[in-house]
């Protein structure tokens, strides 16, 4: 089935470490996002890729670097210096003319 | 001010209730969403309008272009409706913003 695999579900960092959260579709979709989830509030755009090897910068990129080599996988890349990286992390892909599909998110937390 | 605005923030219903949750935006939209996210985090697509209105068993979306507006009715409310529910607009460039959502509870 056609889908967004993210992973890992859960996953813990120390402080100063950086950490890469994966997010593959096979969906053919062009368009990827990352969002950032906060408990109590919407989602926040990190980055988001139109097409592979270009992304762009939403809201609140500081601290956080992405790639897009391959049309099916867009991953993000926690660095030390994003100051408060606890929170869940979305990935999406889609819009427009494909209907937005979503992974199951994966859940940081900083010791 | 946000860009993508829903009402009411929090909806508390009894089950076999008509709800409607609303969605206002400022600007030029290519097309609006609707996503229900449950308590695990998991988020669905209900719907992507850009014109008219969608229908899918008991939900049912409406957008109004000139007006700037979508509205997302529930018929026959059920428990298992209870969510977060969350417009999002797509704009030029295929950016995506989301309002913070309604939480919905139907009552039993």
């Amino acid at each position: 089935d056609g889908g967004i695999t993210q992973s890992p579900k859960y996953l813990f960092r120390k402080e100063g470490q950086n950490v890469t959260l994966s997010c593959e579709q096979n969906l053919n979709h062009d368009a990827m996002y990352w969002y950032r989830q906060d408990p109590g509030q919407g989602l926040r755009l990190i980055y988001y890729s139109q097409i592979v090897n270009d992304f762009q910068k939403g809201d609140i990129a500081e601290g956080y670097s992405v790639s897009r080599e391959k049309k099916e996988s867009f991953p993000l890349t926690v660095t030390s210096a994003q100051k408060n990286p606890t929170a869940f992390y979305l990935c999406a892909s889609g819009g427009f003319i494909n209907v937005l599909t979503f992974g199951a998110g994966s859940r940081l937390t900083v010791l | 001010k946000n860009e993508v605005e829903q009402s009411p923030q929090n909806l508390t219903a009894q089950e076999g209730e008509f709800i409607t949750i609303n969605c206002s935006y400022s600007v030029g939209i290519s097309a609006l969403h609707w996503l229900q996210q449950h308590p695990g985090g998991g988020i669905v697509s209900l719907f992507m309008l850009s014109s008219g209105k969608k229908k899918h068993g008991r939900l049912i979306a409406t957008i109004n272009i000139q007006e700037k507006h979508s509205s997302l009715h529930i018929t026959a409310s059920h428990p298992r409706d209870s969510a977060v529910y969350i417009c999002a607009i797509e704009t030029s460039g295929s950016r995506l913003t989301f309002g913070e959502g309604t939480q919905l509870t139907v009552n039993p």
